[in-house]
């Protein structure tokens, strides 16, 4: 069965640091994998994804995510964060067998500070 | 296009009540999944489908029924509604990886 954890309920940094989110997965095959950004009272928006091809991926504003398969991790990140980077953030993963079935983390709030 | 919309935005239950969420989307995605988002459980996934007439539970699928008539229409039924299922509920569709999602429906039940 696939499952997501994202291990960290909230991570607080000062704008204009670097930021990571953490995010660890587990499938039966090889991993799609995606991070979502949910604004207050929005539904999600799609940030990035990673299926297959270089562990480093870019995406919407400035994010980035590192695929790491012996870790199973796969972490996002951004070299210089916003205020308005602060929302919640969701890590999600779908195996490659052929279904369509996508599992979300619990989410992990990301609070940027001036 | 509107994308994926929901209806309604807000909606309050008593016990025991039935009603249906409607969800719709104009993009011809294949692929439109149910989910409900409550504090500290992230986003679960109750139904989906893989097109007009397939549909397939989820990880919490009790408690809800789903058709998938068209390839616009993925309506989510509550048949008797208890206060397990107060949360917000999130439509969603995609034409493979990304999900577009709606903007949501409060449902409380009391």
């Amino acid at each position: 069965a696939q499952s997501v954890a994202q291990p960290e309920d909230q991570v607080n940094v000062a704008e204009g640091n670097p930021l990571t989110v953490k995010c660890t997965y587990s499938v039966s095959g090889n991993p799609y994998l995606f991070w979502y950004v949910q604004y207050p009272n929005r539904g999600l928006q799609f940030l990035l994804k990673y299926i297959t091809g270089d562990n480093l991926v870019k995406g919407s504003y400035g994010f980035e995510a590192e695929f790491n398969k012996s870790q199973t991790s796969f972490h996002l990140k951004k070299p210089s964060a916003l205020v308005s980077d602060s929302a919640l953030y969701f890590c999600a993963v779908r195996d490659n067998t052929g279904g369509f079935k996508t599992i979300f983390g619990a989410g992990t709030r990301l609070f940027v500070k001036a | 296009n509107a994308g994926v919309t929901q209806t309604p935005k807000f909606q309050v239950l008593k016990t025991g009540q039935s009603m249906t969420l409607q969800c719709a989307q104009d993009m011809n995605h294949e692929y439109m999944s149910w989910y409900r988002q409550d504090p500290g459980m992230g986003l679960r996934l109750i139904h989906y489908s893989v097109g007009a007439g397939i549909t397939d539970q989820g990880e919490v699928p009790n408690g809800y029924n789903v058709s998938r008539s068209t390839t616009e229409d993925f309506p989510l039924r509550l048949l008797s509604a208890a206060p397990s299922q107060t949360s917000v509920y999130f439509c969603a569709s995609s034409y493979g990886d990304e999900q577009f999602f709606g903007p949501g429906t409060r449902l409380t039940v009391l």
